[in-house]
């Protein structure tokens, strides 16, 4: 089955600069690669999506980046701020069926004031 | 936050005890979810179901059982199977479609302790 992995799991950066996290996965066939932002004690929550006929997709300072081939998406953040602050997954729909959805570990991204 | 809710918030339990948690979903959606969250790791899928009365194990459903006899509801009970039960446990929804790409919607949770 689909297996996801995620780096690092921990990033820390100044406000105001950027940060990426990187995920990869095994099974070519998946094609749906949503992010998540879980706060501290709350619910995981949607933040941006990309489906595998794009390469790019920018949401305000938040972008993702697809590549196929290599099987490799990554999660852009600009200009962060302090509430970007959280535990950010990635996902990415495997080939059981299409509600499979399997996470990466998590990336816990502090940012300092 | 409201549409997809579980309860209790906390929830202990002393060993050799099963107990169920509650999952409700007022979205109208096919599918149901749970996982379960251990820190520094992801969410591991346990069951899942995409129609009433139907249900498919995760990845990690050994210890667990769930039931679907109405589309809002798919409570999960923890049995006394499960070795290692303490976690915190996710709910989440989703349409059924032909498309991939199904959103997820996630309850607040509900941290479990084992006594």
């Amino acid at each position: 089955g689909e297996n996801v992995e995620q780096h690092p799991s921990t990033l820390s950066v100044q406000e105001g600069d950027s940060a990426v996290i990187k995920c990869t996965y095994s099974d070519s066939a998946s094609n749906y690669f949503p992010w998540y932002k879980q706060e501290l004690g709350k619910r995981p929550q949607l933040i941006i999506d990309i489906r595998s006929n794009v390469g790019e997709k920018k949401d305000q300072r938040i972008a993702v980046t697809l590549n196929k081939t290599a099987k490799h998406f990554s999660l852009h953040i600009t200009e962060t701020q302090p509430e970007d602050s959280a535990v950010y997954f990635c996902a990415a729909i495997g080939v059981r069926n299409n509600n499979d959805m399997r996470f990466g570990a998590g990336t816990r991204l502090t940012v300092k004031p | 936050d409201g549409g997809i809710t579980q309860s209790p918030k906390y929830l202990f339990r002393k060993e050799g005890q099963n107990v169920t948690l509650s999952c409700e979903q007022n979205l109208n959606h096919d599918a149901m979810y749970w996982y379960r969250q251990d820190p520094g790791q992801g969410l591991r899928l346990i069951y899942y179901s995409q129609i009433v009365n139907d249900f498919q194990k995760g990845d990690i459903a050994e210890g667990y059982s769930v039931s679907r006899e109405k589309k809002e509801s798919f409570p999960l009970t923890v049995t006394s199977a499960q070795k290692n039960p303490t976690a915190f446990y996710l709910c989440a929804s989703s349409i059924v479609s032909r498309s991939m790409y199904n959103e997820q919607f996630f309850g607040p949770g509900t941290r479990l302790t084992v006594l």
